[in-house]
């Protein structure tokens, strides 16, 4: 069981360029989540999704797209990098949303804009 | 959703326990209290969550007072691989997770 992976595990973006963020899970889950943490801050959720094809906003989705189209996949794009997206990009899962579930992270994707 | 307050930074000595405090004095009848930790570099793991009663797992322990307004994280004995920032999150709405800028723990030897 790989758990959940991300890639890349890095990537430099010039301002104006797009870039998609792929998460993949191996472990059947039906929610899955996207995070970013910036410097000496905690997670923020920016969008997350409740099972194949449907997706939500979270706390920060502006400046993000997301898509479900399979199960275990579910990607982040940005469609104009801007500085402000610099950060750490953190993608989780879970097999229920039930509030006693657990969320599983991955490794996450640093990610600088210049 | 509910806030959480924890210290900014504590500090243990290798193999003492180490107790985390996490206030949360909007908690409403229905969050469940969960524990995460980030170790560097690293994406948060599951440590332990409750909703009324005291709990222990292999990792630790999570004493929950009676009103709720509180809990407390127990690492029993401290090692240097628990070095990271520990997560109090109220976890009420179906699926979100919301961090705060948790305690950053240090452990000497």
């Amino acid at each position: 069981n790989a758990g959940v992976t991300q890639t890349p595990k890095f990537r430099v973006l010039k301002t104006g360029q797009s870039m998609t963020l792929l998460c993949a899970q191996d472990m059947n889950h039906e929610y899955m989540y996207w995070y970013r943490q910036d410097p000496g801050m905690g997670l923020r959720l920016i969008h997350y999704s409740v099972g194949e094809g449907t997706t939500a906003k979270g706390e920060v989705p502006d400046g993000y797209n997301v898509s479900r189209l399979k199960k275990q996949n579910f990607l982040l794009g940005l469609e104009s990098a801007a500085p402000s997206q610099t950060s750490v990009y953190f993608c989780a899962s879970s097999y229920l949303a039930g509030v006693s579930n657990e969320q599983f992270f991955g490794p996450g994707t640093r990610l600088t804009v210049l | 959703d509910a806030k959480t307050t924890q210290p900014n930074s504590m500090e243990s000595n290798e193999e003492e326990p180490v107790h985390l405090p996490c206030n949360h004095s909007t908690i409403s009848g229905t969050d469940y209290i969960h524990w995460y930790r980030q170790l560097p570099s690293q994406g948060p793991e599951y440590v332990i969550h409750g909703l009324t009663s005291n709990v222990n797992n292999r990792m630790a322990s999570l004493a929950i007072a009676e009103d709720r307004k509180s809990s407390t994280l127990i690492l029993h004995r401290a090692t240097l691989r628990d070095a990271a920032v520990y997560y109090c999150i109220l976890r009420g709405a179906v699926g979100k997770l919301i961090f705060g800028q948790g305690t950053e723990l240090s452990v000497k030897p």
